[in-house]
């Protein structure tokens, strides 16, 4: 499978944009990118996810790389509520399971 | 609409008792998905089933563990007999199978928070 490095914690302040990187230089083809975030004791939750293009949703932005070996998470205005850990995972044709690495916590100061 | 019930979302039991977990993916989804998360471990896949056939169980511990689907809708997670280090946060998600190879979501449960002592 197809792997995914984000670092392992960030900090933003509050109302303030946060970016959050993920590298994947062996992504095939086929694979896209999800991002998936996880509030304390809750279950893990879908955010965005793209193929080549850069997307828009109400929660966050998805900008990929040209060359598609990276992604970067926006989140535009951080709030407390944001404070999550966030993972960047791959998964398409001939990989539909979703395998999630260690993500990223973010934690947002007031 | 519902989202993935599952249940119990909270059980304590004594080392070797059987646990089942249950799970109702969300309706018209065909593809299911255990997982369970630790400290230690993070966020692990146990199994995932595509139209009620077990697709991939390589993550599934040993065999104390058995997942099942019985019909379409519902997947039962069962420990026997169980033992304190499967102690953990079950998840279960579903989505549909072609969403999968379009890049659809998957969507998790409330998880059921385990406790052998």
């Amino acid at each position: 499978d197809a792997k995914t490095t984000q670092p392992n914690s960030m900090e933003s302040n509050e109302e303030e944009p946060v970016h959050l990187p993920c590298n994947h230089s062996t992504i095939s083809g086929t694979d896209y990118i999800h991002w998936y975030r996880q509030l304390p004791s809750q279950g893990p939750e879908y955010v965005i996810h793209g193929l080549t293009s850069n997307v828009n949703n109400r929660m966050a932005s998805l900008a990929i790389a040209e060359d598609r070996k990276s992604s970067t998470l926006i989140l535009h205005r951080a709030t407390l509520r944001d404070a999550a850990v966030y993972y960047c995972i791959l998964s398409g044709f001939g990989n539909e399971k979703l395998t999630f690495g260690t993500g990223t916590r973010l934690t947002i100061i007031p | 609409d519902a989202g993935v019930i599952q249940s119990p979302r909270h059980e304590v039991t004594e080392m070797g008792q059987e646990v089942t977990l249950r799970c109702k993916l969300i309706s018209g989804h065909n593809s299911l998905f255990w997982y369970r998360q630790t400290m230690m471990r993070g966020l692990e896949l146990l199994i995932y089933f595509n139209n009620n056939v077990p697709i991939d169980d390589s993550g599934m511990p040993e065999d104390r563990f058995s997942a099942k689907m019985p019909n379409a809708s519902f997947s039962t997670l069962k420990i026997q007999p169980s033992e304190p280090r499967d102690s953990a946060v079950y998840f279960c998600a579903s989505s549909t199978s072609t969403g999968l190879l379009s890049g659809n979501t998957i969507y998790f449960g409330e998880g059921s928070w385990l406790t052998v002592v």
